[in-house]
Order: structure tokens, then C-alpha cells, then sequence
């Protein structure tokens, strides 16, 4: 099946770590995505990891991958109030042109 | 390079009526799809192209069409609004079909169905 799942919200304070899960249905997906929504705009592309990796450190971003559950996750270092956004996780449907979108959880940091 | 473009940005429409979303990218990708994003639903895809002439069904077709006469164009049609069509409407284009490609999006349109 196709399901990707996310909690809805999230707040954490200025400075703090932010951890956002995801879990997803289809183990033959080969690469799995972090995407960023601001307000009144469209997705932008955080990161991505391979199918075959743990984790992806890129600055203040960590992604693990815990494959065996299914379970992703995206780490935000020293969160800014800038982070503020909706983020989506993704994965991408092997053998066909889908990407499958999770529910978006917003992400609210606090001052 | 504008990127992937959409217009309008806003529009409301009676129940009935019809209308053309507009999506371009300059960018010559081969993909291109269209989402709409309801609250609660993250992104679901409606159709798809893979290239100039191709395109396919995605997860909640029903009442749109879509064609790819150019590579850079790829209108979605809404032949008689519904309430239930009221949403935002993304656009994305990607180089190719390969997963690494990132997908690129537009900012969205805004429709309402009255």
C-alpha cells in the first residue's frame, strides 16, 4: 500500500532541537524526502536520503532512516523562528513517476 | 530562469463553471506534474506528463484534464467546478523521471468554488 504518515504540529522554543517523524507503507521505496512549505508558497526541497542509507547530516539538518520500521525522521538543529513552516515528508512510488506525499506537520517555533 | 510559474494565483468560481490552471517551467524538464493540497491531506497527485504528448492519471483524476502539446506547458482543466475542487493547486516539474531529480514547485494557485 501507499500511506505516509506525520503527526500534525509541532512547537518547540529557539535554539532547540526539533525532531519530525514520518512513517511509510512502501519498504521498495528507493529515495525518501524532506520538503519545506512557508506560508503562501510552495515546497522546497530540504534533503533526501538513499533507501540503502541510515542518515544524511547536511548542516543543521539530520535525516535518519530506520528502514526495518519504516520510519524516518528529520532533525533540526538550533531551530530558528525562520524553520517556522509545514513540512512534508515524500517518497517516491519505484517503477512509476509518483511522489507520495505525508499529511505535513507544522512546525511552530517559539521566541 | 523563472522556475516553474502558475497563474492565476487566486480565483473563485461558481459551481458549473469551467477554467484552465496555468503551469510553465523554463527549465526544459520532461516531468511535470499537478498536486492539490487539502488541510489535513498533505498532497495528493492528479496527473501527470513525462514528456511532450504523454500524460497520465494520477491519484484523484476525476474532473480534470490535462494536456503537453509543449515541453514547457502543462495546463490543468477543470471542466465543471465542484465545491469539493475548492483547494490549492500545485504544479512541479522535475529533469527526468529519475528519484534523485528534485522536484521543482510552483507557488501555487488558489481556487474556490462557490
Amino acid at each position: 500500500g501507499e500511506d505516509v504518515e506525520q503527526s500534525l504540529f509541532l512547537s518547540v522554543r529557539e535554539g532547540d532541537s526539533s525532531v519530525i517523524n514520518c512513517t511509510y507503507t512502501d519498504s521498495s521505496s528507493t529515495y525518501l524526502y524532506w520538503y519545506k512549505q512557508e506560508p503562501g508558497a510552495g515546497l522546497q526541497l530540504l534533503t533526501y536520503i538513499f533507501s540503502n542509507m541510515d542518515m544524511k547530516q547536511d548542516q543543521r539538518l539530520t535525516v535518519l532512516l530506520n528502514k526495518k520500521d519504516k520510519h524516518l525522521s528529520l532533525r533540526i538543529a538550533d531551530t530558528q523562528t525562520g524553520d517556522s513552516a509545514i513540512y512534508f515528508c515524500a517518497e517516491n512510488d519505484p517503477g512509476t513517476y509518483k511522489y507520495i506525499f505525508g499529511t505535513g506537520t507544522r512546525l511552530k517555533v517559539l521566541a | 530562469n523563472a522556475g516553474v510559474t502558475q497563474t492565476p494565483k487566486f480565483q473563485v468560481l461558481k459551481t458549473g463553471q469551467s477554467m484552465t490552471l496555468q503551469c510553465a517551467q523554463d527549465m526544459n524538464h520532461e516531468y511535470m506534474s499537478w498536486y492539490r493540497q487539502d488541510p489535513g491531506m498533505g498532497l495528493r497527485l492528479i496527473h501527470y506528463s513525462v514528456g511532450a504528448g504523454i500524460t497520465d492519471q494520477g491519484e484523484v483524476p476525476n474532473g480534470y484534464n490535462v494536456s503537453r502539446s509543449t515541453t514547457e506547458d502543462f495546463p490543468l482543466r477543470l471542466l465543471s467546478a465542484a465545491p469539493s475542487q475548492t483547494s490549492v493547486y500545485f504544479c512541479a516539474s522535475s529533469y527526468s523521471r529519475q528519484s534523485q531529480e528534485t522536484q521543482y514547485f510552483g507557488p501555487g494557485t488558489r481556487l474556490l468554488v462557490l
